[in-house]
């Protein structure tokens, strides 16, 4: 049984770039949750999906960032024109409908150059 | 004030001795707490949760919820050098789904 797989682990960019950070829930998981850390810093929300629907993107800052988790595939968080400021780990979590036990991913550490 | 509060440590317990963590938070109408260990460089791995008052135990652990003071705690007995991590308490409020998340407390198992 497959845990909540990010990809890449690892993502360098340069200062005005895109990056394209994805997530595959556990199987059988519905909700998609995106968490950011800055370094030396807490876990914080950014945005809550479920299948095509956005659910509560209060933790989102309001430009460069969307999210979404298609019908079919990973939900994707993407980051435009990436600043140095945006240099974090981000972390994916999934739990099932009906139930709110959030099962985090290895997480995808973005490096801006 | 903080939304989830807890200290950041490092805590430094003997081998063998209990770990006490401490974590206070402001919503009256939180719902949900859990506790989450993260080791440097990883990802949140979750320890336990709990959502009525009292305690929980699971194996070494055991958490302790008092709504009425807004205080949710974890009790590590026997600790051990793996146990070495940062623990971060995280409480779901009524309304919505989304974790709030405390700072974590970095607690340092000595051999």
């Amino acid at each position: 049984n497959a845990g909540v797989m990010q990809n890449p682990r690892h993502l360098v960019r340069r200062r005005g770039q895109e990056a394209r950070l994805r997530c595959s829930p556990m199987k059988g998981h519905s909700h998609v949750y995106w968490y950011r850390q800055l370094p030396e810093e807490g876990l914080k929300f950014m945005v809550y999906l479920q299948k095509e629907n956005i659910i509560d993107e209060s933790g989102m800052p309001k430009e460069r960032f969307s999210a979404e988790f298609p019908k079919e595939g990973p939900s994707i968080l993407r980051i435009q024109q990436v600043v140095r400021g945006d240099s974090a780990a981000y972390f994916c979590a999934s739990s099932p409908l009906g139930e709110n036990i959030q099962y985090f991913g290895a997480g995808t550490r973005l490096s801006v150059l | 004030q903080k939304e989830v509060e807890q200290n950041s440590g490092p805590l430094s317990v003997p081998e063998g001795a209990i770990a006490s963590l401490n974590c206070t938070y402001s919503d009256r109408g939180s719902q949900s707490f859990f506790w989450y260990r993260q080791y440097s460089g990883k990802s949140p791995e979750l320890i336990m949760f709990i959502y009525s008052n009292g305690d929980k135990e699971d194996g070494r652990f055991t958490a302790q919820l008092n709504k009425a003071s807004q205080y949710v705690s974890l009790l590590i007995r026997d600790s051990q050098p793996s146990d070495s991590a940062t623990y971060l308490c995280a409480v779901r409020k009524a309304a919505g789904n989304k974790l709030t998340f405390g700072g974590g407390t970095r607690v340092l198992v000595k051999p």
